[in-house]
């Protein structure tokens, strides 16, 4: 079965602590997307990579990292310095066309973080 | 500064009826843009993608239209269904180079009441 996993569903974090979210793909897609959503918003976009080993921060990255050591994983870590973490955040991928435009988005089921 | 938005961040349609959802950018020259169905507590799941160069696309009962001199695209669902509410977001590319970031607006929340 060809798609894209989150996990954990929901995580906790205590205050001051880093917490790591998981996104996989076996879609072969190269790029991959880190969204923020807040209750009733749309989707805010904290990184992105078109291509293993490089990333690109969005609009609000500030509190967040990532990596893209594989071309299936794109973790992203919610650090201490993230002071308002609560929200849903989702992942997504897409293929590079040879005109170099990103196809539609396929998303994952989203991971709600909490602050406890 | 850019914008991306929708216009509506509710509507409430009598089933059967046409939904018309409106998206709204300034400041950004998409090569294409794309409508998504989000369902609470999933991820979105794409629907349309209309290029620059189209003016319509349809798919079963929906359809995008695209104007770039309005900068404005709207999303229909003709003979609407109960099942068609969810929340629909538009996204576009800001540019045209794959390193280009895929931006959303905020979503219109559909109600079809029976």
């Amino acid at each position: 079965d060809g798609g894209i996993t989150q996990s954990p569903k929901y995580l906790f974090r205590k205050e001051g602590q880093n917490v790591t979210l998981s996104c996989e793909q076996n879609l072969n897609h190269d790029a991959m997307y880190w969204y923020r959503q807040d209750p009733g918003q749309g989707l805010r976009l904290i990184y992105y990579s078109q291509i293993v080993n490089d990333f690109q921060k969005g609009d609000i990255a500030e509190g967040y990292s990532v990596s893209r050591e594989k071309k299936e994983s794109f973790p992203l870590t919610v650090t201490s310095a993230q002071k308002n973490p609560t929200a849903f955040y989702l992942c997504a991928s897409s293929m590079v066309t040879p005109t170099a435009t990103n196809e539609k988005l396929f998303f994952g089921s989203g991971t709600q973080l909490s602050v406890l | 500064s850019q914008k991306i938005e929708q216009n509506s961040e509710a509507l409430n349609i009598q089933e059967g009826k046409t939904a018309t959802l409106t998206c709204n950018y300034t400041n950004y020259s998409p090569a294409y843009l794309q409508w998504y169905r989000q369902d609470p507590g999933r991820g979105p799941v794409f629907l349309l993608l209309i290029r620059e160069n189209e003016k319509e696309k349809r798919k079963e009962r929906l359809k995008v239209t695209f104007d770039t001199t309005l900068k404005q695209s709207l999303f229909h669902i003709t003979a609407s269904q109960p099942a068609d509410s969810a929340t629909y977001l538009c996204a576009l590319q800001a540019g045209y180079s794959s390193a280009s970031k895929i931006i959303f607006g905020s979503g219109t929340r559909l109600s079809i009441r029976p």
